[in-house]
């Protein structure tokens, strides 16, 4: 089956510095990747969706200048939270899709804890 | 923007069938209604998708009213690692999944 894998599952960083996650497709091409964001005991919800060599779509009242996503080849996607701040601490979870009949993959999350 | 609606939290014995239910007034005539289920601390699993007629797999059955404005995910026989959040979700445009609140599944031995 379909594999999205997601690096680092979790990290630590100070206020103020960049992080970058990774979200690789292992077994197909993705069209297009998605990226959410999860709080505790919340449900995951939409920042951005990216598609192969475009610029990203963002969804309303997410910052699009702090949350770098660049999608430029068909099996990966990063995510760069920059100039992170407590309030970013988060659970950030990537999702890819192909061709229609792969649904949709979630790669395994990734925790940003910002001190 | 997509929305579905289900019960917070649900219950269930060990081997006994579970009935997850899920409204999705807005959905459109060629959006597909998905099923995923997560576990703490991990990534989303997919469980089935459907669009209209009833789909079964080796996880689960789903089963979608004939005017598609709600769901209900079937599992047969529940067991302690079914117990998760389990997310109904639509297309939202653009191919994207918009997520509700989901259900939090317990299954007691």
């Amino acid at each position: 089956g379909a594999v999205v894998s997601q690096h680092p599952s979790w990290v630590i960083c100070k206020s103020g510095t960049s992080v970058k996650i990774e979200c690789r497709s292992l077994d197909f091409q993705a069209t297009t990747m998605f990226w959410y964001r999860q709080f505790p005991k919340q449900s995951l919800m939409l920042m951005a969706t990216s598609n192969e060599g475009s610029k990203a779509t963002y969804e309303q009242g997410v910052e699009k200048d702090k949350f770098l996503i660049n999608h430029a080849s068909l099996t990966l996607s990063t995510l760069t939270v920059t100039s992170a701040h407590p309030e970013d601490s988060s659970f950030y979870i990537c999702s890819a899709t192909g061709l229609r009949n792969y649904g949709y993959t979630f790669g395994s999350g990734t925790r940003l804890t910002v001190v | 923007d997509a929305k579905t609606t289900q019960p917070n939290s649900m219950e269930s014995n060990e081997e006994e069938p579970v009935h997850l239910p899920c409204n999705h007034s807005t959905i459109s005539g060629t959006d597909y209604i998905h099923w995923y289920r997560q576990l703490p601390s991990q990534g989303p699993e997919y469980v089935i998708h459907g669009l209209t007629s009833n789909v079964n797999n080796r996880m689960a059955s789903l089963a979608i009213a004939e005017d598609r404005k709600s769901s209900t995910l079937i599992l047969h026989r529940a067991t302690l690692r079914d117990a998760a959040v389990y997310y109904c979700t639509q297309e939202g445009g653009y191919n994207k999944l918009i997520f509700g609140a989901g259900t939090r599944l317990a299954v007691h031995p």
